[in-house]
């Protein structure tokens, strides 16, 4: 069965600090990681990672991929309170028609 | 482009009673999912579409619950009987599908937070 495991659940950061989340999966017939932000609502897509060592950015967030130890991070330098959410990352398996598995999420705090 | 549209945005029913909830994907997606969110499992897939079809509804969490895609621009789920264990958020989210580029990044509607009494 695919496993998508974030560490850690929870993260309390100062304005200013950089942080970086976790992101390990065991998946057959991967085919590619996604990474979404929650807040109050929705989630809504950050990055999608297919290759190992390519860097997506974006702004202050950047996410990077390895397929050899099977794991993403993704980091937020100079953290904003507005960077508050909760973070998800999903695997998507060329198998499943296309359908995500989503691991249980990092829930950030970003303080004054 | 509107985005995913789901209504209703809140429901409060009595246990026992229908419910349904409605979707509409974005414009030329060929693929849909179900999802529901609760704070102790997180989110989980209930069903998926593609192009209108069931593909798999392995998460159905029982027979009360049931799906439908009668065209390529509306989705229902709907609860019967409803139960108090039913209540969380459902999230309908729409992607490009299979054969098209990034065709399983997935893009969430605002969902539709259900409370049953």
């Amino acid at each position: 069965e695919d496993k998508v495991v974030q560490s850690p659940l929870s993260l309390v950061v100062h304005e200013g600090d950089t942080v970086t989340l976790n992101c390990s999966y065991e998946v057959t017939n991967f085919r590619s990681l996604l990474w979404y932000k929650q807040e109050k609502k929705a989630p809504t897509f950050l990055f999608m990672l297919t290759s190992s060592g390519i860097e997506k950015k974006s702004g202050r967030l950047s996410s990077i991929l390895d397929k050899k130890e099977l794991f993403s991070i993704l980091n937020i330098t100079a953290t904003q309170t507005g960077d508050s959410a909760i973070y998800l990352c999903a695997s998507a398996n060329s198998n499943s028609g296309y359908a995500l598995n989503f691991g249980k999420g990092t829930s950030l705090l970003v303080t004054p | 482009d509107a985005g995913v549209i789901q209504s209703p945005r809140h429901e409060v029913t009595e246990m026992g009673q229908e419910v349904t909830l409605r979707c509409k994907p974005i414009s030329g997606h060929n693929s849909l999912f179900w999802y529901r969110q609760t704070m102790m499992r997180g989110l989980e897939l209930l069903i998926y579409f593609n192009n209108n079809v069931p593909i798999d509804d392995s998460g159905m969490p029982e027979d009360r619950f049931s799906a439908k895609m009668p065209n390529a621009s509306f989705s229902t789920l709907k609860i019967q009987p409803s139960e108090p264990r039913d209540s969380a958020v459902y999230f309908c989210a729409s992607s490009p599908g299979p054969g098209r580029g990034e065709g399983e990044t997935q893009y969430f509607g605002p969902g539709t937070r259900l409370l049953v009494l």
